[in-house]
C-alpha cells in the first residue's frame, strides 16, 4: 500500500503566479488533511475534506487559497496571486473512513519557493 | 488553543543515553500523536495513545499520558545518532478531525 502522495516535491513560484499542489491519499482513505509548515515551526492546521465536502477549513486564510478533494483524483491546494509569504512546506495527511479519530499519515510535502 | 506544547525546544545527549520529552495540552482530547521528523522531510508517524490509555510502548519508545495534568511524554531509550531528529506531538479533540501541533523538541544524539 503506498503512502500519502503529494507533486510536486518542490514548486518555484514568482509573485503573483499561482501554486498548486496535489495529494493522492493513501488507498481506502477518505479523510484529507492540509498542513502548512514554516522553518523551525510546527505544522498549522489549514484545511480538512472528505470526498466532494470541506469539513473544517477553519485554518485556511480567507483570500487567495482554496482546496478541493473531488470524487476522482487528488487533493488539490490552490494558491492564487502568491506572495513571499506562502513560502512554506505543505503537508498533507490522509486518514482512514468512520469516526474513530484515528492516526493521520503525512506525505513528504511539497516545498514552495516564492521568489 | 488546545495547542500541544514540547518541552524542552532542545535536547542534547549522547548516543546510548534517554531522551525525554513532554507535551502539554489545554482542553480535552480523544487522542495524542508523536511524529517525527527529520530535517526537510515529512513526518513520520510513531505512537498515537488514546484519552482512555495511560502507557503505550513501541519498540525502544514509551509514550505516558496524564490526562488529570493534560501532559504526555514521549521516552526514547538507548537512543541512537539515527534519532536526531525533531519530534512532535499532536492533540486531536473529540469533536473535529484536525490535529493541533506544538512547535516540537530538536533532539540531537551525538555518536
Amino acid at each position: 500500500n503506498a503512502g500519502v502522495m503529494q507533486n510536486p516535491r518542490h514548486l518555484v513560484r514568482r509573485r503573483g503566479q499561482e501554486a498548486r499542489l496535489r495529494c493522492s491519499p493513501m488507498k481506502g482513505h477518505s479523510h484529507v488533511y492540509w498542513y502548512r509548515q514554516l522553518p523551525e515551526e510546527g505544522l498549522k492546521f489549514m484545511v480538512y475534506l472528505q470526498k466532494e465536502n470541506i469539513i473544517d477549513e477553519s485554518g485556511m486564510p480567507k483570500e487567495r487559497f482554496s482546496a478541493e478533494f473531488p470524487k476522482e483524483g487528488p487533493s488539490i491546494l490552490r494558491i492564487q496571486q502568491v506572495v513571499r509569504g506562502d513560502s512554506a512546506a505543505y503537508f498533507c495527511a490522509s486518514s482512514p473512513p468512520g469516526t474513530d479519530f484515528g492516526t493521520q499519515y503525512f506525505g513528504p510535502g511539497t516545498r514552495l519557493l516564492v521568489l | 488553543s488546545q495547542q500541544g506544547e514540547e518541552d524542552p525546544q532542545a535536547l542534547s545527549i549522547q548516543e546510548g543515553e534517554n531522551a525525554t520529552m513532554n507535551c502539554s495540552y489545554k482542553t480535552s482530547i480523544n487522542n495524542l500523536q508523536w511524529y517525527r521528523q527529520n530535517s526537510g522531510r515529512g513526518l513520520v508517524h510513531l505512537i498515537l495513545i488514546r484519552s482512555n490509555e495511560r502507557e503505550k510502548h513501541s519498540g525502544r519508545l514509551r509514550v505516558t499520558l496524564d490526562t488529570s495534568k493534560k501532559s504526555s511524554s514521549l521516552l526514547i531509550t538507548a537512543s541512537r545518532a539515527a534519532d536526531t531528529a525533531s519530534y512532535f506531538c499532536a492533540v486531536r479533540n473529540t469533536n473535529a478531525g484536525k490535529s493541533t501541533f506544538g512547535d516540537g523538541t530538536t533532539l540531537t544524539v551525538k555518536p
